[in-house]
């Protein structure tokens, strides 16, 4: 089955810009999404299709693809973005499969 | 506003069997593809089960093929998840989430409700 790798934890400072890499065996050939769980909530979608982002979610998001790696920016970093991010693909090797990044945990110092 | 509220949680023993329930509101819910999600306490997602908008296409992980069954119902814009042979590690928050026809992101998600498998 297809996997996806993400740091565990990033850190930057309020007004900072930072980026989260998802890991993938030839990822640039699929569409990556990303969604932003805060603390004892539902996931929020807030990069779809690499690098679109959904009606609503802040420009401050953007995301890009390109051979084996899939990266999250997010600049000019609030305290209210600090949550887990995880990234997500659809895989068809060996059968219809939605893979998740094991997410990656955001502080804002 | 799209809404959807998951029930039919609860506390079960290893071996027996619940159902979820998803009632979905606010959009046009036969024009959606239905997920479930799943996410252990402290930990990362976990994709369990899709349907297509409908029900022509079902989709398992390989945690919970032969044990899990999705099903929905259009005229009552409900998502089921019939699961039975439960086991200690499928303890966990289980999100009801959408897919708009022919995308693979879940673009909208319930607030999830517990399964604990425990002895």
């Amino acid at each position: 089955s297809y996997v996806l790798t993400q740091p565990p934890s990033v850190s930057v400072a309020p007004g900072k810009t930072a980026t989260i890499a998802c890991g993938g065996n030839n990822i640039g050939g699929k569409s990556v999404h990303w969604y932003q769980q805060k603390s004892g909530q539902a996931p929020v979608l807030v990069v779809q299709h690499d690098s679109d982002r959904p009606s609503g979610v802040s420009e401050r998001f953007s995301g890009s693809n390109s051979g084996n790696t899939a990266t999250l920016t997010i600049t000019r970093v609030e305290v209210g973005d600090e949550a887990d991010y995880y990234c997500q693909v659809w895989s068809s090797s060996g059968g219809d499969e939605w893979v998740f990044g094991g997410g990656t945990k955001l502080t804002v110092l | 506003e799209v809404q959807l509220v998951e029930s039919g949680g609860g506390q079960v023993k290893p071996g027996g069997s619940l159902r979820l329930s998803c009632a979905a509101s606010g959009f046009i819910f036969r024009n959606y593809n239905m997920n479930w999600v799943r996410q252990a306490s402290g930990k990362g997602l976990e994709w369990v089960s899709s349907i297509s908008s409908s029900s022509l296409n079902r989709y398992y992980s390989d945690s919970v093929e032969g044990r899990f069954t999705i099903s929905r119902d259009n005229a009552k814009n409900s998502l089921f998840l019939q699961m039975n042979s439960l086991r200690v590690d499928d303890t966990a928050l289980y999100y009801c989430a959408t897919s708009i026809t022919g995308t693979t992101l879940f673009d909208s998600w319930g607030q999830g409700v517990l399964v604990t498998v425990s002895s």
